[in-house]
């Protein structure tokens, strides 16, 4: 399978612990997105980059939020002191640059993080 | 932050009915995809559209894509249980850049 995969699916963790996530793009795709889901709402878009640039930041993307693609190819979200409204899905996508079909996101299953 | 409005919210209509679900924003979208998703997964993509008056069909699916660029149209004929499912919208200003969705079209097909 050559899809955008994400690690772990699930995360239950208590108030003020630190988690991270790992996202594994399609292999050719140079463009890496993550976004937020709540339950009844569309995804929000947190953050994205180019290779290992990271290139635009949310205004939801507070201090407490950090992100890396540290060699262009898999990215890592953490979260640092946790809070209950951390509580989310946490979707990667990616899509190619190049070509015809630049403006295509790929998902991957998505993180579901509880905060307790 | 370019809105995008969702209509209907929820859905509930049985297996051979036809329906329409419709993406609405005041912004110009240079693209709009539409994606369906399960619970507890990721959005699926389902179709791009990107040149204003398109209508692109997949199977029983029809998009359509407004003349303006400012709305898309999605329409199911002949519905079945397997296209239950959040089917939500999503604009792109620029192309590459971060996706704006809508709340999604919650939709329940019953046997």
């Amino acid at each position: 399978d050559t899809g955008v995969s994400q690690d772990p699916r699930h995360k239950i963790t208590k108030r003020g612990q630190n988690v991270t996530f790992r996202c594994d793009p399609i292999s050719e795709h140079n463009r890496l997105y993550w976004y937020r889901q709540t339950l009844g709402q569309g995804p929000e878009f947190l953050t994205y980059f180019q290779n290992e640039a990271q290139l635009e930041k949310s205004r939801l993307l507070s201090d407490r939020f950090s992100a890396e693609r540290p060699k262009g190819s898999f990215s890592t979200l953490e979260i640092q002191r946790t809070e209950q409204g951390d509580s989310a899905m946490y979707l990667c996508a990616s899509s190619s640059v190049t070509g015809l079909s630049s403006y295509e996101q790929y998902f991957g299953p998505g993180t579901r993080l509880t905060v307790t | 932050t370019q809105l995008l409005e969702q209509s209907p919210q929820f859905l509930s209509i049985q297996e051979g009915e036809n329906l329409t679900v419709y993406c609405n924003s005041s912004s110009v979208f240079s693209s709009l995809q539409w994606y369906r998703q399960e619970p507890g997964e990721g959005p699926v993509l389902l179709v791009t559209v990107v040149t204003g008056g398109e209508v692109k069909k997949l199977k029983r699916l029809t998009f359509q894509f407004g003349d303006a660029r400012k709305d898309s149209s999605l329409h199911i004929t002949a519905a079945q249980p397997g296209d239950t499912g959040l089917y939500l919208c999503a604009g792109e200003a620029n192309s590459g850049y971060a996706l704006n969705f809508g709340k999604g079209t919650s939709l329940l097909v019953t046997p």
